[in-house]
């Protein structure tokens, strides 16, 4: 079957750095994402990657490795809004996104 | 803001009647999606259409029913609501249903929170 695992729960300290990991197991695969979840609002998308390697957007990174079927989202300078689940999907051959169950996590002053 | 419109926001509904909820998109997205998230899950995909005209079921579509008469409207219904139906619904959209919309991802519309009694 088609896995998507990812940590349930996370805490961080603000200004600090986050590593959230994202394993999957999937039929083909056409691309991977990550979207933030604030509680009680929709996912909003943070970014793709479908290559190896480390893709940077201001604060936020994302890693993948499909040899491995490995992302990780980096989140530096944590902010106290950072506080939100983060979502990792995986396209798979059929172009069906396959979502995680989403890692919450908690931002301390 | 273009985006998309879900309504409504929240519904208590009683078990057995029928519901629709609505979906609008301004985008002009070929491909939307009905997704219901529930705690401790991944969000899982109820239906889906790639083009208007065109609807396919997603991995639990028992229960549901979905119609794409146009390119902005993807209507979710639920003929006879149990309470196992108590979720957020969330509708998205994205440019191309064959690739999914690739690098620009989804867009999801802010949700509707039904509980079936």
């Amino acid at each position: 079957g088609q896995n998507i695992d990812q940590p349930t729960e996370m805490t961080a300290t603000e200004g600090a750095i986050v590593q959230i990991n994202c394993t999957y197991q999937t039929s083909g695969f056409n691309g991977l994402f990550w979207y933030q979840q604030h509680a009680g609002e929709a996912p909003t998308f943070l970014s793709y990657n479908v290559l190896d390697g480390l893709e940077e957007k201001g604060r936020f990174s994302s890693f993948l490795s499909r040899s491995k079927g490995y992302s990780y989202l980096l989140l530096k300078e944590l902010q106290m809004k950072d506080s939100a689940s983060y979502l990792c999907a995986v396209m798979d051959s059929n172009y069906q996104l396959i979502w995680g169950a989403g890692t919450k996590l908690i931002i301390k002053p | 803001t273009a985006g998309i419109t879900q309504a409504p926001t929240s519904q208590i509904l009683a078990a057995g009647r029928s519901m629709t909820l609505r979906c609008t998109q301004d985008m002009r997205h070929n491909a939307m999606y009905w997704y219901r998230q529930d705690l401790g899950l991944g969000l899982r995909l109820i239906h889906y259409s790639n083009t208007a005209g065109t609807t396919g079921k997603g991995e639990v579509p028992d229960g549901y029913s979905v119609s794409r008469a146009n390119t902005d409207d993807f209507p979710l219904t639920l003929a006879s609501a149990v309470p196992s139906q108590t979720s957020v619904y969330f509708c998205a959209s994205s440019e191309d249903g064959s690739t999914g919309g690739l690098a620009s991802g989804y867009t999801f519309g802010s949700g509707t929170r039904l509980t079936v009694v």
